[in-house]
């Protein structure tokens, strides 16, 4: 089983709609989750973090957690073109003194057109 | 933000030659830095952890003597990716964390990256 699973797309949504980006992980002591944007031939930018399950909004990016089900999620409102990209889903391996470690999935490729 | 600089952008090497690519933190000192590879359609692999005054950790399946990872500084660490070959030919990143106002607990901020071609 992977550790970090993304569908890897592509998604295609049009301009305005919602884009729903889904990532499952293997361990279950991860902690810290989250979500970068990749465009084509660039390095990722971090989008959002989060830590605890539930909601965290920041302008039109929604993340989601359920550590539970060991899902997290990133909703895109108001979806526009600039925002096709790759996004990757990273989540800080509980990996005793290498705390810092990302693992990354995939990434899913979305496509907004206009 | 915090920002992280990687130079050179691009580079084009014979195949037996050696390559250095500089990660700097512009803004911030980096307890820790990362260097990643990235192929084609391929998500980012971690490939080793740096952190500064000491020995770099490798992921396993990487040479450290093929790349070698100096952290001489707060503010730089150094990948040399010693005798090229074709098949290293890939897209070199490196993150950083570091005590920076504004930055939330565990976020890496990325290097644009260096874009490695071997001939």
């Amino acid at each position: 089983q992977k550790e970090v699973e993304q569908n890897s797309g592509p998604l295609s949504v049009p301009e305005g709609a919602i884009a729903s980006l889904n990532c499952t992980y293997s361990d279950r002591g991860s902690q810290s989750f989250f979500w970068y944007r990749q465009y084509s031939g660039k390095s990722p930018e971090l989008i959002m973090s989060i830590y605890s399950n539930g909601d965290k909004e920041d302008g039109r990016f929604t993340a989601q957690l359920n550590k539970a089900s060991q899902y997290v999620s990133l909703l895109i409102r108001d979806s526009q073109p600039s925002d096709s990209a790759t996004y990757l889903c990273a989540v800080k391996r509980n990996s005793g003194g290498s705390n810092y470690k990302l693992t990354f999935g995939k990434g899913t490729l979305l496509t907004v057109n206009p | 933000g915090a920002v992280v600089s990687q130079h050179p952008s691009r580079v084009i090497c014979k195949s037996g030659t050696s390559v250095k690519i500089e990660c700097r933190s512009l803004d911030f000192q980096a307890t820790t830095m990362f260097w990643y590879r990235q192929f084609p359609k391929q998500s980012l692999m971690l490939m080793a952890t740096s952190n500064e005054g000491s020995k770099a950790t490798y992921e396993q399946g990487v040479e450290k003597d093929k790349f070698l990872i100096n952290h001489a500084s707060l503010t730089l660490s150094t990948l040399t990716v010693t005798s090229a070959h074709p098949e290293d030919s890939s897209f070199y990143i490196c993150s950083a964390i570091g005590h920076f106002s504004g930055s939330a607990r565990n976020e890496q901020f990325f290097g644009p990256g260096t874009r490695l071609t071997v001939l």
